[in-house]
């Protein structure tokens, strides 16, 4: 079974500054899908960036982006000039290329709470 | 848009009685999932629907049973609820394999 593991429970950074957040996980497999989705106080689950094992390229969507190390098993994620909106919990998770035995769902770590100082 | 809904949004039970947790989702979408989520924990997976008509157990699925009624709608059903079953659920659906899920607003509920 896969395992995922966020390491900073909490994370606090000035408005504007930069943050990583910080993600590794355990599998033996080589194909796998990851995901940080954002959970604001009002209880959504909001996708924030994807990441396919099988490329090598970096995501980025906007302000976010992630340092995705494979060899490593490390998928942190990076938020730019932070604002406001974005203070939330921030969840890492995994899902398994294949299909079938509960691999289609989601293994997600504990998440870390961030914090935006004005 | 409505994406997916779950109803009710909150709920108080009495340890021992039964209840059933609503999921519709209007994207046309294969996959329809529940999980539970604990204070300080991640989300866990209590049961999930790969297609129409099959269900297979998750990490959590004890004291759970699921239905998939048709394409769109997925329910969770608690037959004898114990505080233990205290938590937010939510549901998710997603097309193909690898696509990210979408998820509902959650259900939080109590049983004292």
């Amino acid at each position: 079974a896969q395992t995922v593991t966020q390491s900073q429970p909490e994370m606090s950074v000035q408005e504007a500054e930069t943050v990583t957040l910080s993600c590794t996980y355990d599998t033996s497999e080589s194909d796998y899908y990851l995901f940080w989705y954002k959970q604001p106080p009002s209880r959504q689950m909001i996708l924030v960036i994807r990441q396919e094992a099988y490329k090598q390229q970096n995501a980025t969507e906007n302000r976010f982006s992630v340092n995705f190390q494979k060899a490593a098993k490390s998928f942190s994620l990076k938020i730019s000039d932070s604002q406001l909106g974005d203070a939330a919990m921030y969840f890492c998770a995994y899902r398994s290329f294949y299909s079938g035995g509960g691999a289609d769902g989601l293994t997600f770590g504990k998440g870390t709470h961030l914090i935006i100082q004005p | 848009n409505a994406g997916v809904t779950q109803t009710p949004k909150f709920q108080v039970l009495k340890t021992g009685q039964s209840m059933t947790l609503q999921c519709a989702q209007d994207m046309n979408h294969n996959s329809m999932y529940w999980y539970r989520q604990d204070p300080g924990m991640g989300l866990r997976l209590i049961y999930y629907s790969a297609s129409e008509g099959t269900t297979d157990k998750g990490e959590v699925p004890n004291g759970y049973n699921v239905s998939r009624l048709n394409k769109r709608e997925f329910s969770l059903r608690l037959e004898s609820a114990a505080p233990s079953q205290t938590s937010v659920y939510f549901c998710a659906s997603s097309d193909r394999l690898g696509q990210p899920q979408h998820f509902g607003d959650g259900t939080r509920l109590s049983i004292l």
